[in-house]
């Protein structure tokens, strides 16, 4: 099975910082890579799907990169909305989610 | 607007069995795979299974089939997560979420969850 690896487990950062997460997975996994961001009590929303494609009404200030095992997910000029967990997730064979970013 | 609703969570036994449901609207729901996904806090997004858009492929995730059976009825435009002799563990916030049909699987309009507690 893949195994989907984030980094870090969680961050401080303040309104305006940009933040960069990490998510690695055991073999590769070509483009199926998506991120979510979830707020407390909240289901996750979808920021970006195949790897680097901002999902409509998402914010320019996300972005994304990555292919085969390394993949990043960038913040820039974060906002008070920005705060709260981040989740990557391969959909191919099957979906796997990484264990969560807590940016706070 | 396009939307889910889940149903049936509560306070169960352990050993005993809850059915969860999951009702679409605003969309074509016979066109969709649907996702079950559960969340523990500080414990992180698990997925659970996937239905295909006509019911005719099934996946679950690790150690949960045989315990947990996923169905649909699109004449009802409703998915339901049948969950038997539940572990402790099992207690989490359970999702229905849209797949997105991109090719691979991933959840683009999800539901606001239903809360299922087994305990004693």
């Amino acid at each position: 099975d893949i195994q989907m690896t984030q980094s870090p487990s969680s961050l401080s950062a303040a309104v305006g910082d940009s933040v960069v997460i990490t998510c690695r997975a055991s073999q590769t996994i070509r483009k199926y890579l998506n991120w979510y961001h979830q707020k407390s009590g909240q289901p996750p929303r979808l920021l970006i799907h195949s790897a680097s494609s901002l999902e409509r009404g998402v914010p320019s200030r996300f972005s994304a990169s990555g292919s085969g095992t390394e993949f990043t997910l960038t913040v820039a000029n974060l906002q008070p909305s920005d705060f709260g967990t981040y989740y990557c997730q391969t959909g191919s064979p099957l979906p796997r989610f990484g264990g969560g970013t807590r940016v706070e | 607007q396009e939307q889910l609703l889940e149903s049936g969570g509560g306070v169960v036994p352990p050993g005993r069995s809850q059915r969860l449901s999951c009702v679409g609207s605003g969309f074509t729901f016979s066109e969709y795979g649907v996702h079950w996904v559960r969340h523990v806090p500080g414990q992180g997004l698990q997925w659970v299974a996937v239905i295909w858009y006509d019911g005719s492929r099934k996946y679950y995730g690790e150690s949960l089939e045989g315990r947990f059976t996923i169905s649909r009825d699109n004449s009802r435009n409703t998915t339901d997560l049948q969950m038997d002799n539940l572990r402790v563990d099992d207690t989490a916030t359970y999702f229905c979420a849209r797949d997105f049909g991109r090719g691979f699987y991933g959840m683009d309009v999800w539901g606001q969850g239903t809360t299922v507690i087994v305990s004693s």
